[in-house]
């Protein structure tokens, strides 16, 4: 079965302090794409990164860091020196071969100050 | 270039109304979705169009809900007649084959 788990349902971290949020997938298809979306207090859902499965080279943009390892199942995005701005549900994601978005149940992310 | 767009932003109706939320997709995307997510859970798929066809409609979660796209352009959702558990937020997302899809802002649905 197609699903995806964001285990830990709420972090809450001081600013500066670094944060992973985990994310763990399982998929039968060997060609699937993972995300994560960023949804702020505003409501809308913005796009942080999309990486296929073929590619599992980690990816740093900026204070974003994102680690794919496809020998456990998992996509986990780490966040370093955060800000309160970084404060929001951020949700992880599996497109599979139906072109459908599988997503995880989010997790909220406080960055206090 | 515009986003996807969601009209309205927030909606509250009674029980048994009827709503229509509609997506303005981006220009050029064939492929359009719906998801909604209910409070306290998951975001879940409703459907895909590709233009102005409905590929996958497996989501939807009974024959109240009614989705639509007029020459595959915008497309509406209809919830007729609407039950207090369809409250919630429903996304529209647009993509363009094999990239990501780019999601609305959402429209908050509240039937009270």
């Amino acid at each position: 079965a197609q699903k995806v788990t964001q285990a830990q349902t709420e972090i809450s971290v001081v600013e500066k302090e670094d944060v992973t949020l985990d994310c763990v997938y399982e998929t039968r298809d060997t060609t699937y794409y993972l995300f994560w979306y960023k949804q702020p207090p505003s409501g809308e859902l913005v796009f942080l990164i999309r990486r296929n499965s073929f590619d599992e080279q980690n990816e740093i943009s900026g204070r974003y860091s994102w680690n794919f390892q496809k020998s456990t199942s998992s996509f986990n995005f780490t966040i370093t020196a955060s800000q309160v701005v970084d404060s929001a549900v951020y949700f992880c994601a599996l497109w599979d071969s139906n072109y459908q978005l599988i997503w995880g149940a989010g997790t909220k992310l406080i960055i206090k100050p | 270039e515009a986003g996807v767009t969601q009209f309205p932003s927030h909606s509250v109706i009674e029980k048994g109304q009827t709503v229509t939320l509609r997506c303005d997709p981006i220009s050029g995307h064939d492929n359009l979705y719906w998801y909604r997510r209910v409070m306290g859970k998951e975001i879940k798929f409703l459907l895909h169009f590709v233009k102005e066809s409905k590929q996958d409609e497996s989501g939807m979660p009974n024959n109240r809900f009614l989705a639509e796209r007029t020459g595959g352009t915008y497309s509406t959702l209809k919830v007729q007649p609407a039950e207090l558990e369809d409250s919630g937020v429903y996304f529209c997302a647009s993509s363009q084959m094999d990239t990501e899809a780019f999601f609305g802002q959402g429209t908050r649905l509240t039937v009270v």
